[in-house]
């Protein structure tokens, strides 16, 4: 079975500094990759996704998530934060024959500071 | 107005007591899904429908029983509420290619006193 962990609870940074949240997964199986953000008092959102292709993926909003398949990881990046990105982030992956089950890791709090 | 929409918002009720949670969505997806989050755990994943007559249990399921009653109906049910199911609980609708994002509800507060 597939698993997602996210290495960092807590991610606290200032204003304008980067930032890396990670994420492994654990699966035999070729997977799909998600990152997703909470807004507080919030359902979550889709940021980016990895389906194939380009191993590099983007978001409108400056971030970005490199697919690492020998390290088996999806780590999240934006070279520089603002308060607005203050949120918790979720990894979460699916089996890409289409079980259509979103398994979520535990969630890392990214804190923006000023 | 929300395309998926969660009633209630919040809920306090006691030990023992059924209670139904209930989601509803105008994005005329044919997948609902119902997650439950937890400090520390991030979503699991209690139920899952890919249409009205496919019902799909998750990795949680146990204590919790679900309904739907139409493609934009999917709800969920606590016969007999536990302390160990305050949460907060989470509808998602996706479409059916595998490539298709989860859309969430804003969710719902349960506290089982």
């Amino acid at each position: 079975a597939q698993s997602v962990t996210q290495l960092d609870s807590q991610v606290p940074v200032f204003e304008e500094a980067p930032v890396e949240l990670r994420c492994n997964y654990s699966s035999s199986v070729s997977v799909y990759l998600f990152w997703y953000v909470q807004y507080p008092n919030q359902g979550l959102q889709l940021l980016l996704k990895y389906l194939s292709g380009s191993t590099l993926v983007e978001s409108i909003n400056g971030f970005e998530a490199e697919f690492n398949k020998s390290q088996t990881s999806f780590h999240l990046r934006k070279p520089s934060v603002h308060i607005s990105d203050t949120a918790e982030y979720f990894c979460a992956v699916t089996l890409s024959s289409n079980t259509g089950k979103l398994i979520f890791g535990q969630g890392t709090t990214l804190q923006v500071k000023p | 107005d929300a395309d998926v929409t969660q009633t209630p918002r919040n809920r306090i009720t006691k030990t023992g007591k059924r209670i139904m949670l209930e989601c509803s969505q105008t994005k005329g997806h044919d997948r609902m899904y119902w997650y439950r989050q937890d400090p520390g755990l991030g979503l699991r994943l209690i139920y899952y429908s890919f249409d009205v007559k496919d019902i799909n249990k998750g990795e949680i399921s146990d204590g919790y029983s679900v309904s739907r009653q139409a493609q934009a109906k999917f709800s969920l049910s606590l016969e007999s509420a536990i302390p160990n199911q305050t949460a907060l609980y989470f509808c998602a609708t996706s479409a059916s290619s595998y490539n298709s994002p989860l859309h969430f509800g804003n969710g719902t507060r349960l506290t089982v006193t």
